[in-house]
């Protein structure tokens, strides 16, 4: 069973602070990984893809993949209220495009 | 041009009712997943078309649930005699055709069986 597992949070950081993020996968085949953001009442919202080890930054935000340690993190610099949202992490399997997502952490960024 | 569109946006129905929702992808995306999402999880996969074909059906369920893409745009998910278990939001998903295999939400169909 292919799992990817995240601290449910919520994880609360005063605005201008670095928010970190973080998410563990079972299946070393994994290939692509992704974090969306989920405002409460809607849907999904793609913010970072990465594919291999190491970082990459998008403006406020960096994606970290370590595949050895199977593991994914986001971080999200100079926070501010409308980051608050749930973050979800997904993955996506070798030999295919199925793609699982952690059951999010929750995000409160205080002003 | 527009994004991925899902129909109804909420429908509300009796245990044991036929229903159908309705997936538009994003012009030109070959790739359409359906997930579902129940309150405090995360999106749960259900099936994934590559085309016209489902090319990995492994997250439905059970037998009362199906899904069609017959000419590669517009996805159609049904569910049969439907339980109150079913009640979650079904969330439907575009990508191109690619490694990168970004994918693009609708705003999902509440689904509320009583």
């Amino acid at each position: 069973q292919k799992e990817v597992e995240q601290n449910s949070g919520p994880l609360s950081v005063p605005e201008g602070a670095i928010a970190s993020l973080n998410c563990t996968y079972s299946d070393r085949g994994s290939q692509s990984f992704f974090w969306y953001r989920q405002y409460s009442g809607k849907s999904p919202e793609l913010i970072m893809s990465i594919y291999s080890n190491g970082d990459k930054e998008d403006g406020r935000f960096t994606a970290q993949l370590n595949k050895a340690s199977q593991y994914v993190s986001l971080l999200i610099r100079d926070s501010q209220p409308s980051d608050s949202a749930t973050y979800l992490c997904a993955v996506s399997f070798g030999g295919g495009f199925k793609t699982i997502f952690g059951a999010g952490t929750r995000l409160f960024v205080k002003a | 041009g527009a994004g991925v569109s899902q129909t109804p946006s909420n429908k509300v129905t009796e245990k044991g009712k036929y229903v159908e929702l309705r997936c538009d992808p994003i012009s030109g995306h070959t790739a359409l997943y359906w997930y579902r999402q129940s309150l405090g999880q995360g999106p749960e996969f259900l099936i994934y078309f590559q085309g016209t074909g489902a090319a990995d059906d492994s997250g439905l369920p059970n037998d009362r649930f199906f899904a069609v893409r017959p000419e590669g745009s517009v996805s159609t998910l049904k569910i049969q005699r439907t339980e109150r278990g079913d009640s979650a939001v079904y969330l439907c998903a575009s990508s191109a055709k690619g490694w990168d295999n970004e994918q693009f939400f609708g705003p999902g169909t509440r689904l509320t069986v009583l």
